[in-house]
């Protein structure tokens, strides 16, 4: 079964500290990988999409990487601030089709002073 | 929200009425999506639209149709809302399908309860 599974379900940190979010997916055949942030009562946004053949991507103080092997990415952030504090949703491409996307049910990561 | 506006953002409703959500876009995207958001699940895709009167379904699609009869517009339609469709509901945009560089830009979402 195609599945994306994230862990953990939330988080807690203060500002100023470094996190790491893990996706493990079961998606197949693979075609790409997403992290998109997601804040309360808005639509999600994308943060970094990456291929089978990217181990690593960043976008400002977020970093993602890949391991194809082992199928599982994480996303890393850094000097974590308050603003920080969201959904970070992995989605997976089964194919070239968007229409193929598997999106996990997300990470709640909250930022406190 | 990357040109993407919904409406109603907010509605409640009793259970066997019709319901139409709608979702612009000013971006000229070729593609359309509506999903669905529900606790313990993570976003799911109901129907999407790949042109003008071209649309197809998606993985949730039962109790759910569509229209998208001018670029810019795409509407979501519960003929008969029942309790199970209460959810928030997203749409997204994408200017291209099967790019390994496509990325969907989502609306704020709607959120619906139904009585």
């Amino acid at each position: 079964k195609n599945q994306v599974e994230q862990s953990p379900q939330s988080l807690i940190i203060l500002e100023g500290k470094n996190c790491t979010l893990q996706c493990n997916y079961t998606v197949s055949p693979f075609s790409n990988l997403r992290w998109y942030k997601q804040d309360t009562g808005r639509g999600p946004v994308s943060l970094t999409i990456m291929t089978f053949s990217e181990n690593t991507k960043s976008n400002g103080r977020y970093t993602a990487t890949l391991d194809a092997d082992t199928k599982q990415s994480s996303l890393h952030i850094t000097a974590s601030q308050l603003s920080d504090s969201a959904s970070y949703i992995c989605v997976v491409s089964r194919s070239y089709n968007t229409d193929k996307l598997i999106f996990g049910t997300g990470t709640r990561l909250q930022v406190f002073p | 929200d990357a040109g993407i506006t919904q409406s109603p953002r907010h509605k409640v409703t009793e259970t066997g009425t019709p319901v139409t959500l709608r979702c612009h876009q000013t971006e000229n995207h070729r593609y359309m999506y509506w999903y669905r958001q529900d606790p313990g699940h993570g976003l799911r895709l109901i129907h999407y639209s790949y042109g003008v009167k071209d649309t197809d379904k998606g993985e949730v699609s039962d109790g759910y149709s569509v229209s998208r009869s001018k670029t810019e517009d795409f509407l979501l339609t519960l003929e008969s809302a029942t309790s199970s469709q209460t959810s928030v509901y997203f749409c997204a945009i994408s200017e291209m399908s099967g790019s390994l560089s496509d990325t969907q830009y989502f609306g704020p979402g709607t959120r619906l309860t139904v009585l």
